[in-house]
C-alpha cells in the first residue's frame, strides 16, 4: 500500500528565503508525481506534474525534482513571498489498476514579511 | 476554458439524511474522480468514472455512490449521513482515465453534518 509523507508539517520563514519542501514515497512504482497547493478553505491547484520518467520540472519559482528509486520528491520555492503562505500537498498516482492520487498530509507555509 | 465546477459550495444536512453533489468538469475531460478531505485523514480517494463507468474504488462504505452522466458531468451521493462524513469533497477532472496528465481539482463542497 503506497504511504506518503510530507515532513514537517508545517514551517514558517522570513519572506525572501529560498526553501525547500520534502515528500517522501513508500513504493517506487509510479506513474507521475503532483505538487498541489491549497489556500484556507479552497480546492487545490495544480503547480507542477511529474512523469515517472521525468528528473524535474520548473514553472516560475517552482522547482519540482523526482527520484524514484529512493522514493523522493522535493519543491523548491525561490525567493518566498508572503503569498507564497498555503498548505502544499503532493500526491503519486499509482500504476495499472493502481491510478488513483495518494496524498501526503501537506506542509502549512507560512512566509512572514 | 472553465475549470472544474463543484456545486453547492457549502451544505449542512443532518445525520441520517442524504446528500447529492455535483461536478463538472472541464470541457473535454471525460475522467471525474472524487476525494474527502478531513483534519484526521487527509485526502482519500472515494472513485473515478470514466465516459459512465466506474473505474477505481476507493475503502469507503456503499452508503458512498456515484455516477456519471453522457456530458461527463458527475453525482456523488452520501445516504444515511453520519457526523463523521462532515468533510470537504473534492472532485478532479483528467482528460484521461486515471490523470495520466495530471488532475485539475476544483473548489470542493463543504459538507457539515449535525
Amino acid at each position: 500500500k503506497q504511504e506518503v509523507t510530507q515532513i514537517p508539517a508545517a514551517l514558517s520563514v522570513p519572506e525572501g528565503e529560498n526553501l525547500v519542501l520534502n515528500c517522501s514515497f513508500t513504493d517506487s512504482a509510479i506513474y507521475n508525481l503532483q505538487w498541489f497547493r491549497q489556500d484556507p478553505g479552497k480546492g487545490l491547484t495544480s503547480l507542477l506534474l511529474i512523469q515517472s520518467s521525468q528528473r524535474e520540472q520548473t514553472s516560475g519559482r517552482l522547482n519540482a525534482s523526482l527520484d524514484k528509486s529512493s522514493g523522493r520528491s522535493t519543491l523548491y520555492i525561490a525567493a518566498s513571498q508572503p503569498g507564497d503562505s498555503a498548505t502544499y500537498l503532493c500526491a503519486v498516482r499509482g500504476t495499472g489498476a493502481n491510478s488513483k492520487l495518494t496524498f501526503g498530509k501537506g506542509i502549512t507555509l507560512s512566509v512572514r514579511p | 476554458k472553465a475549470g472544474v465546477t463543484q456545486t453547492p459550495r457549502y451544505l449542512i444536512k443532518t445525520r441520517g439524511q442524504q446528500v447529492t453533489l455535483s461536478c463538472s468538469p472541464i470541457s473535454g475531460h471525460r475522467s471525474v474522480s472524487w476525494y474527502q478531505q478531513t483534519p484526521g485523514q487527509g485526502l482519500q480517494f472515494l472513485f473515478e468514472y470514466f465516459s459512465e463507468t466506474q473505474r477505481n474504488k476507493g475503502n469507503f462504505p456503499g452508503r458512498f455512490s456515484g455516477r456519471q452522466f453522457s456530458n461527463s458531468r458527475s453525482e456523488m451521493n452520501v445516504s444515511t449521513l453520519e457526523l463523521g462524513d462532515s468533510a470537504l469533497y473534492l472532485c478532479a477532472s483528467s482528460s484521461t482515465t486515471g490523470g495520466a496528465y495530471g488532475y485539475t481539482f476544483g473548489s470542493g463542497t463543504r459538507l457539515t453534518v449535525v
